[in-house]
C-alpha cells in the first residue's frame, strides 16, 4: 500500500506569514508531485508539479522535494485569508497495469490564514 | 470555454437504487477518472480510463460501474451494491498516460435518503 502522510492540521497563520505544508510518502519509486488546493465544498485544483530534488517557485509558492528523505513540502509566503483551504499533495506514482502514472492522495492540510 | 461538466450537482439516492452520475469533457483528454472523497479524506480513486472503449479498477472499485463509449464521456454507476455512497464524487481528466496533472470537474455531491 502507498501511503502519503500530511498533517491535517488545521494550520494557522497570521496574514502576511509564512505557511510551510509538509507531506511524506512511502513509494520510492515515486519520482513526481503534486500540491493541490482545495476550497471548502469545491473541487481540487492543482498549484504546483516537481520532480527535481530542490525548490521550485512559481509566485507566493515553493514546492521543496527531498527523494533521498522521501519528503515534499509547499511554503506559501506572505499567505492571505484567500489561501485558507485544504492542500493535498499527491505523488505520482505508476498505475497496477503498468504503462500509466496515477497521483496518489494525502488527505491533506487545512491551512487557516487569520487576519 | 473547454472543461469538465458534471451533473447533477447534487444527488438523493434511496436505498437500493442505482444512480448515474455524468461526466463530459470537451478539452480533448484521453484519461478520465472517478474519485470519491469523504469528509475529512483524501480523495480515493475508484475507476479510470486511458482509452476509449477500456477502463481499470482504482482502489475502492467494489459496488461501481462504469462505461467509456466516447472519449468525451465516462458516467459513474453508483449501484445498489456500494453500502455507503454517501460522499463528494469528483471526476477529473489528463491529457494522457504520462499524467502531468488533473483537472477537475466541479463534483457531485450524493446523499442516500
Amino acid at each position: 500500500q502507498k501511503e502519503v502522510e500530511q498533517n491535517s492540521g488545521p494550520l494557522s497563520v497570521p496574514e502576511g506569514a509564512i505557511a510551510s505544508l509538509n507531506c511524506t510518502y512511502s513509494d520510492r519509486g515515486s519520482q513526481s508531485f503534486f500540491w493541490y488546493r482545495q476550497y471548502s465544498g469545491k473541487s481540487p485544483e492543482l498549484i504546483m508539479f516537481i520532480y527535481s530534488n530542490g525548490d521550485k517557485e512559481d509566485g507566493r509558492f515553493t514546492a521543496q522535494l527531498n527523494k533521498a528523505s522521501q519528503y515534499v513540502s509547499l511554503l506559501i509566503r506572505d499567505s492571505q485569508p484567500s489561501d485558507s483551504a485544504t492542500y493535498l499533495c499527491a505523488p505520482r506514482t505508476a498505475s497496477p497495469s503498468g504503462g500509466s502514472y496515477i497521483p496518489t492522495f494525502g488527505r491533506g492540510t487545512s491551512l487557516i490564514v487569520h487576519p | 470555454d473547454g472543461g469538465i461538466t458534471q451533473s447533477p450537482k447534487y444527488l438523493f439516492r434511496k436505498e437500493g437504487q442505482n444512480v448515474t452520475l455524468s461526466c463530459e469533457q470537451n478539452l480533448n483528454h484521453d484519461a478520465m477518472y472517478w474519485y470519491r472523497q469523504d469528509p475529512g479524506q483524501g480523495l480515493r480513486l475508484i475507476y479510470y480510463s486511458q482509452i476509449v472503449n477500456d477502463f481499470q479498477k482504482g482502489d475502492i472499485a467494489e459496488g461501481y460501474s462504469v462505461s467509456r463509449e466516447k472519449k468525451e464521456s465516462f458516467p459513474l454507476t453508483v449501484t445498489s451494491a456500494q453500502k455507503n455512497p454517501t460522499a463528494f464524487y469528483l471526476c477529473a481528466t489528463a491529457r494522457g498516460a504520462e499524467h502531468y496533472g488533473y483537472t477537475f470537474g466541479s463534483g457531485t455531491r450524493l446523499t442516500v435518503v
